[in-house]
């Protein structure tokens, strides 16, 4: 099973700062399986990229995606209040399992 | 638009069993592929169960496996997971998902809001 670990566990910044966020896996992933999510306290997951570098419709391009094998990172260029939560990647593999990694949460200094 | 509503959660005791249902529109539910996900109280996110949209092909976590059956309803556009045997650490708040596009079943991107499933005595 792979397992994706990310870092930091949380990231105290102020709006207007650059997060960069990291996602590491015990083996390599496919780039077309890797996806991130963002989630707001009482709300479900919202899917913000695919593919490791693709936008989901309707994400603000201050989102971008990088990374491959097994190092993945979600950058957010500078944050707006919204953006204070907690972020996930994901990975699809070959033994049909998705998992998650335990998130990092974003939060405001 | 894409609407996902999950239903059937509550209290249930440990070794008991519980139906989730979830309702689908919006979409032509007989296109996708579907998915359930938990998560524990304050915790993260843990895939659960997926089911291709013939129900050809299913999938479960082993952490369920054994214990949950994933099925569906084209003609009623509904999703479920019928849970038994339950443990403790099956308490979490269920969520349907769907792949953003057909054929997408790797990703989740539409999500309903979820049922809280509470397994205590």
């Amino acid at each position: 099973e792979i397992v994706l670990t990310q870092s930091p566990g949380t990231l105290s910044l102020s709006p207007g700062e650059r997060a960069t966020l990291s996602c590491r896996a015990s083996q390599s992933v496919s780039s077309s399986y890797l996806a991130w999510y963002q989630q707001k306290p009482g709300q479900a997951p919202r899917l913000l990229i695919y593919g490791a570098s693709s936008r989901a419709t309707g994400i603000p391009d201050r989102f971008s995606g990088s990374g491959s094998g097994t190092d993945f990172t979600l950058t957010i260029s500078r944050l707006e209040p919204e953006d204070f939560a907690v972020y996930y990647c994901q990975q699809y593999d070959s033994s049909h399992t998705w998992t998650f990694g335990q998130g990092t949460k974003v939060e405001i200094k | 638009e894409v609407q996902l509503v999950e239903s059937g959660g509550g209290l249930v005791q440990p070794g008991g069993s519980l139906r989730l249902s979830c309702a689908a529109s919006g979409f032509t539910f007989s296109s996708y592929s579907m998915s359930w996900v938990r998560q524990a109280p304050g915790k993260g996110l843990e895939w659960v169960s997926y089911i291709s949209s013939s129900s050809s092909t299913i999938y479960y976590a082993d952490s369920v496996k054994g214990r949950f059956t994933i099925s569906r309803d084209n003609a009623k556009n509904s999703l479920y997971l019928q849970m038994n045997s339950l443990r403790d650490e099956d308490t979490a708040v269920y969520y349907c998902a769907r792949a953003p596009s057909s054929g997408w079943y790797f990703v989740f991107g539409y999500w309903g809001q979820g049922t809280l499933v509470t397994v205590s005595s």
